[in-house]
């Protein structure tokens, strides 16, 4: 079967670096994508990893692991505004998006 | 560009009525999906298109549900009747086919059914 796991939230402080982890086990596999939904609203894509290693964008960075089924995207200077849900999702073999159950991120002051 | 459009963003309804969600994709994309997120079960596929075709609807509850893309620019899910577990937010969400890892998603339709 295939599977998704994920915390069901993290707790992190304005400033500092969080990372949260996605672990999956699949079949077919061709990538790793992550969203953030803020409460309210839609989900937003950040970042894929279609390959071994690491991508960043800005604050956010996303790495993936194929040998170890695992990826996690790292926060950086975190900000208030990252208070939100952040999904991992990996592309099965259909090229159809598998979703985890969502990380709630909060974030203190 | 607009992102992706869908109407209304609330309904509110009784048991048993029928309900349709529309969907405008980007214009350019050629896959479309719908999904339903509740807090219970999280985001679920419900059934994607690709070039106006159904792909996968492996994820459609049951025949209450169906869904129509009759043009690249436009699609709707149907339910009827609907019913109180139908109750959630639901999302349409567009992408290039060859690219369904960055998928955009519109702002949801919160469905309450009474």
């Amino acid at each position: 079967g295939q599977s998704l796991e994920q915390p069901s939230e993290v707790t992190a402080v304005e400033g500092a670096i969080v990372q949260i982890n996605c672990t999956y086990q699949t079949s077919g596999f061709y990538g790793l994508s992550w969203y953030q939904q803020h409460d309210g609203g839609a989900p937003t894509f950040l970042s894929y990893n279609g390959l071994d290693g690491l991508e960043e964008t800005g604050r956010f960075s996303s790495f993936l692991s194929r040998s170890d089924s695992y990826g996690y995207l790292l926060l950086q200077e975190l900000q208030m505004k990252d208070s939100a849900s952040y999904f991992c999702a990996f592309m099965d073999s259909n090229y159809q998006l598998i979703w985890g159950a969502g990380t709630k991120l909060i974030i203190k002051p | 560009d607009a992102g992706v459009i869908q109407s209304p963003r609330h309904e509110v309804t009784e048991m048993g009525q029928e309900v349709t969600l529309r969907c405008k994709p980007i214009s350019g994309h050629n896959s479309l999906f719908w999904y339903r997120q509740t807090m219970m079960r999280g985001l679920e596929l419900l059934i994607y298109f690709n070039n106006n075709v159904p792909i996968d609807d492996s994820g459609m509850p049951e025949d209450r549900f169906s869904a129509k893309m009759p043009n690249a620019s436009f699609s709707t899910l149907k339910i009827q009747p609907s019913e109180p577990r139908d109750s959630a937010v639901y999302f349409c969400a567009s992408s290039f086919q060859d690219r369904t890892e960055t998928q955009y998603f519109g702002p949801g339709t919160r469905l309450l059914v009474l």
